[in-house]
């Protein structure tokens, strides 16, 4: 199985410009969550969507918003940038295992420079 | 305090040692916890989850965990260079793909 593709890889943008993140689950996998990771704050739940219903969201503003579409591929959408949502931006897709546990498989990331 | 919470580290142990990491959680609702591993320049990969008071083991590794003191381990035996690595411990009171991550602690094994 393919895992899970995160596209861009890498991006440089500047303060006030909006950016798009692209996210494709595992196949057959319908949970997508995204996270952010910063060298201060570490991992942080941003959001996850599943049957393109937004179940779950974490603390951050509004300017950070997502969709799922049909095919269960999922972006995320950044606007007014500031210079802190530098991060690397992670998503995952995830399956419910038989303990009821959601197992969490992470794609590569895609890593935004705001100047 | 932190929802959850790791020993600080960085941990330095030498190859073939036992590498023990640790961590703590605030919410008494938790679920399910889970060990991920990550390269520097990586992204997190699954090491193993629990979910029952005990112990599990998957080949060098082994989770424990205990829900009435709130904590959670990782024991790596015969531990290798290559398991140099941030080891992020992750907590979820749900079945959903909301989980909550501790700092990691950066474990280094030298030979």
């Amino acid at each position: 199985k393919a895992g899970v593709t995160q596209t861009p890889r890498y991006l440089i943008k500047t303060r006030g410009q909006q950016v798009t993140l692209s996210c494709s689950p595992i196949s057959g996998h319908r949970s997508v969550s995204w996270y952010q990771q910063t060298p201060g704050q570490g991992l942080q739940f941003l959001f996850e969507y599943f049957s393109e219903t937004q179940r779950n969201k974490g603390n951050f503003p509004g300017r950070f918003s997502g969709r799922q579409f049909s095919n269960s591929r999922s972006e995320m959408n950044v606007s007014t940038l500031e210079l802190g949502d530098s991060a690397l931006y992670l998503c995952a897709s995830s399956f419910r295992v038989l303990s009821g546990a959601n197992v969490l498989t992470f794609g590569a990331g895609s890593r935004l420079t705001v100047l | 305090q932190k929802e959850v919470e790791q020993n600080s580290g960085p941990l330095s142990v030498p190859e073939g040692a036992i590498a023990s990491l640790n961590c703590t959680y605030s919410d008494r609702g938790s679920q399910s916890f889970f060990w991920y591993r990550q390269y520097s320049g990586k992204s997190p990969e699954l090491i193993m989850f629990i979910y029952s008071n005990g112990d599990k083991e998957d080949g060098r590794f082994t989770a424990q965990l205990n829900k009435a003191s709130q904590y959670v381990s990782l024991l790596i035996r015969d531990s290798q260079p290559s398991d140099s690595a941030t080891y992020l411990c992750a907590v979820t009171r749900t079945s959903y793909g909301k989980l909550t991550f501790g700092q990691g602690t950066i474990l280094t094994v030298h030979p």
